[in-house]
């Protein structure tokens, strides 16, 4: 089966680091996604990781192992307008050269002053 | 580069009404896709269009809701009738295509639609 399971919340303090856990069950596995939505709005994307390792874009860095199904995304020096919702999304082809992506239910993250 | 655009921002209707929302991808973006997102959960996704030909409907309710992309740009997603469980965000979204395997999806401002 596809399945994505991601903590519901998570708090951290601002200044501080997180890392925020993804774990993924399925066949075809073509490339994992991490998205920012923060309430009200639209998803933005964060991250994109295929390949095993760590993947780093200023505050914000992903990391990806295929053989343990997990990805992490990791935020330092947490700021406020970091308090969002983080999506975790596995893109998985299937037959012919149709790709989908499997949506997480997010992470709200919480940052506290 | 402009982005992807979405209308209306906010819409009310009662149970068993229509309404129809409006999708314009980003320009050159041939893949398309509708979200329903309800709060508090990931993105559903509807149905995804490469050009202008379907690639998945399967989670579409196709008693009620029906969308198209006629001319390969802009997409209309209706829902007839709504019933309350209908009240949701509509998200739009656009890619390159299939071939950019790693072209991240970018996605309107939505619509908030409330069924009462």
């Amino acid at each position: 089966g596809q399945n994505i399971d991601q903590p519901t919340e998570m708090t951290a303090t601002e200044g501080a680091i997180v890392q925020i856990n993804c774990t993924y069950q399925t066949s075809g596995f073509n490339g994992l996604f991490w998205y920012q939505q923060h309430a009200g709005e639209a998803p933005t994307f964060l991250s994109y990781n295929v390949l095993d390792g760590l993947e780093e874009k200023g505050r914000f860095s992903s990391f990806l192992s295929r053989s343990k199904g997990y990805s992490y995304l990791l935020l330092k020096e947490l700021q406020m307008k970091d308090s969002a919702s983080y999506l975790c999304a596995v893109m998985r082809k299937g037959a012919g050269n149709n790709r989908k992506l499997i949506w997480g239910l997010g992470t709200s993250l919480a940052v506290n002053p | 580069e402009a982005g992807v655009a979405q209308s209306p921002r906010y819409k009310i209707i009662e149970k068993r009404q229509s309404v129809a929302f409006w999708c314009n991808p980003i320009s050159g973006h041939a893949t398309l896709y509708w979200y329903q997102q309800i709060l508090g959960q990931g993105p559903k996704l509807l149905i995804q269009f490469q050009n202008n030909g379907v690639v998945d409907d399967s989670q579409l309710p196709k008693d009620r809701f029906s969308a198209e992309r006629l001319k390969g740009v802009d997409s209309t997603l209706k829902i007839q009738p709504a019933k309350l469980e209908d009240s949701a965000v509509y998200l739009c979204a656009s890619s390159l295509g299939v071939t950019a395997y790693n072209s991240p999806l970018h996605f309107g401002n939505g619509t908030r639609l409330t069924v009462t």
